[in-house]
């Protein structure tokens, strides 16, 4: 058990729907990181918050939007959803903000599916 | 750019040493993990290394890094069966925090 909870564990919804996924990192990290886990796209980084404040984003989609709360925890809300979304979509979290060693531990994730 | 690769399959033998390998582009890279990914489940850092060194050894595992040629590999000493999973190579992008993953490497051991 990393530490990090991730709910729901898993999200079937239809074509045009909005979810949200939400992340609690593990006690006393201040970063939170989301990723998603597609076959034919791999793993790929979407966004890093730091304490609040967005740090970095990757190919994350106009309409997908996160951000951190000031318990911590994060969301992720993935609006007008399309069949390419189905995919697993995983938090991590870290005590840095991005530089030394940074180690990320994942959550369990959540597993959604866009029918 | 940002590009990791890995091998995408490897087969071996109960009790034999399993070796994964992965080859990155970032040289400002300076930190190198691995990851374990079991079906059904999240990633477990398995271990990670800084740039400026060779080797790291940490129980059956041991990860080897060539900097000039931008070469990670993993060993994994007297593999067992609970070893079975897929293992991910990642670099951490320069100063953003973000980890560059491989495809994955899935270790099938055969009993």
């Amino acid at each position: 058990d990393s530490g990090v909870t991730q709910t729901p564990k898993h999200l079937i919804t239809a074509t045009g729907q909005r979810v949200t996924l939400r992340c609690s990192p593990r006690s006393g990290d201040l970063s939170v990181y989301w990723y998603q886990q597609s076959l034919d796209q791999g793993l790929q980084f979407l966004i890093h918050y730091y304490n609040g404040e967005e740090r970095a984003k990757g190919n994350i989609l106009e309409r997908f939007s996160a951000q951190q709360f000031p318990d911590l925890h994060s969301e992720l809300n993935l609006s007008s959803l399309e069949l390419g979304d189905s995919a697993l979509y995983f938090c991590a979290s870290s005590v840095a903000l991005g530089t030394g060693s940074n180690e990320q531990f994942f959550g369990p994730g959540t597993r959604l599916t866009v029918l | 750019g940002e590009d990791v690769e890995q091998s995408l399959f490897l087969s071996v033998r109960e009790g034999d040493s399993s070796v994964i390998n992965c080859t990155y582009t970032d040289s400002s890279s300076t930190y190198l993990y691995w990851y374990k990914q079991e079906p059904g489940a999240g990633l477990q850092l398995l271990t990670y290394i800084f740039s400026n060194m060779d080797m790291k050894q940490d129980q059956r595992l041991t990860v080897l890094l060539n900097k000039k040629d931008k070469h990670l590999s993993l060993r994994i000493a007297d593999t067992q069966t609970g070893d079975s999973a897929i293992y991910f190579c990642a670099e951490s992008a320069s100063n953003t925090g973000k980890l560059i993953f491989g495809q994955g490497t899935t270790l099938q051991v055969k009993p």
